[in-house]
């Protein structure tokens, strides 16, 4: 199975300000047609994931532009350009190149 | 508006069975792979397994911790997924999620809002 790390595991941001968090997966995410399947989750407190970026870069349907993807291959990395109070919860990344889907172990954002 | 709505959950002893089940609405739901994923109490997210939709034959695949032990099944004229529990452990204790994988695409973009089964004696 493909294993993916995280970092850091804990955030603590001032409003306003950006965070940034890292992704590695123990192999490429890269397929062999052409896409990249690394995705961003973040699950509020109480509720379910919800997806904010897919194939590394492409945000989801409604997810503000602060959020932004990028990297390649093992390495990635989700930024938030100015963290708001809504944005407090677990962001998970997750690798879809092969099943089992597995998921890194989650970042915990909250506001300072 | 796509929603998936978990039922089935609750107290279940150690060896014993539960079935979970998910109805969707707002898409097509015969089009689409559908995943259960579950999430122990304060822990990660944890695959659990897929079913394809009848043009790849609703073919299954399920994580090693629970092959042979779950089922998962669909009802595209119920638009409605289902976890069928068998031999549950205590390990088995978690939120159930249903989960959608996208019609062009991999992976998963919609979730529902999960039912907690908790394997205790």
């Amino acid at each position: 199975d493909i294993v993916m790390t995280q970092t850091p595991l804990s955030l603590s941001v001032t409003p306003g300000q950006p965070a940034s968090i890292s992704c590695k997966s123990s192999q490429s995410l890269l397929h062999s047609d052409g896409k990249t399947y690394l995705f961003w989750y973040l699950q509020k407190p109480g509720q379910s994931p919800q997806l904010l970026i897919y194939e590394v870069s492409s945000r989801f349907s409604g997810v503000p532009d602060r959020f932004s993807g990028s990297g390649s291959g093992t390495d990635f990395t989700l930024k938030i350009s100015r963290v708001e109070a809504e944005d407090v919860g677990f962001y998970y990344c997750m690798q879809a190149i092969n099943l089992p889907f597995t998921f890194g172990p989650g970042t915990k954002v909250d506001i300072k | 508006e796509v929603q998936l709505v978990e039922s089935g959950g609750g107290l279940v002893q150690p060896g014993g069975s539960l079935r979970l089940s998910c109805a969707a609405s707002g898409f097509t739901f015969s089009d689409h792979y559908m995943d259960w994923v579950r999430q122990a109490p304060g822990k990660g997210l944890e695959w659990v397994g897929r079913t394809r939709n009848k043009a790849n034959s609703y073919t299954t695949e399920y994580a090693a911790s629970v092959k042979g032990r779950f089922t998962i099944s669909r009802d595209d004229s119920k638009k409605s997924l289902y976890l069928q529990m068998n031999s549950l452990k205590t390990e088995d204790t978690a939120v159930y999620y249903c989960a959608r994988r996208p019609s062009t695409g991999w992976g998963i973009d919609y979730w529902g809002q999960g039912t907690l089964v908790t394997v205790s004696s």
